[in-house]
């Protein structure tokens, strides 16, 4: 069984632009969540995604935003980077956290450079 | 508030025993996780503990404590590549889960 898959690994990105990250689920998974990672702050949750709605949202701000697709597909979205914004973005899917297997599989990551 | 605590850094010797300590203060607590992350790769899950106790898996066991607000990771025949940061996770329910900074180990000759 594949497993999870982030799209693009690197990104180089000036202050000002947008991105969207994109994550491909291990395969009968339907939640995904996503979290940024940085040598500071460790793994900060930034929000999850069950049957293309949202159930939880962690403490970033608006610019970080996010959708999942019928196919459990999920896509991040950040505008108007910022230099803090700088970090390893991870997305994670387990069959759902509510219950049953609540183990995160963790997807290689999406490096994400703002200059 | 949620705050998880672990050490930064350990070091420990090849073939030894070393217990990785996490204490956790969460407004929920659904179970708790271990995760291992070598540098530059992705966490892999270790481990899920619910119920007080120990859980015992190969070479890593779990334990937990609900009451005290505690967990230790237990690695056993340590060897080289056990080198990694592990991380300390509380599911809080509400479909989210909070991390702690991590413990970085080192394995020495």
């Amino acid at each position: 069984k594949a497993g999870v898959t982030q799209t693009p690994r690197y990104l180089i990105k000036t202050r000002g632009q947008q991105v969207t990250l994109s994550c491909s689920p291990i395969s009968g998974h339907r939640s995904v969540s996503w979290y940024q990672q940085t040598p500071g702050q460790g793994l900060q949750f930034l929000f999850e995604y069950f049957s293309e709605t949202q159930r939880n949202k962690g403490n970033f701000p608006g610019r970080f935003s996010g959708r999942q697709f019928s196919n459990s597909r999920s896509e991040m979205n950040v505008s108007t980077l910022e230099l803090g914004d700088s970090a390893l973005y991870l997305c994670a899917s387990s069959l759902s956290p509510g219950q049953g297997d609540r183990s995160q599989y963790f997807g290689p990551g999406t490096r994400l450079t703002v200059t | 508030g949620q705050n998880i605590d672990q050490p930064t850094e350990m070091t420990a010797t090849e073939g030894a025993i070393v217990q990785i300590n996490c204490t956790y203060q969460t407004s929920g607590f659904n179970g708790l996780f271990w995760y291992q992350q070598h540098a530059g790769e992705a966490p892999t899950f270790l481990s899920y503990n619910v119920l007080d106790g120990l859980e015992e898996k190969g070479r890593f066991s779990s334990f937990l404590s609900r009451s005290k607000g505690y967990s230790y990771l237990l690695l056993k025949e340590l060897q080289m590549k056990d080198s990694a940061s592990y991380l300390c996770a509380v599911y809080t329910g509400g479909f989210k889960t909070i991390f702690g900074a991590g413990t970085r180990l080192f394995v020495k000759a």
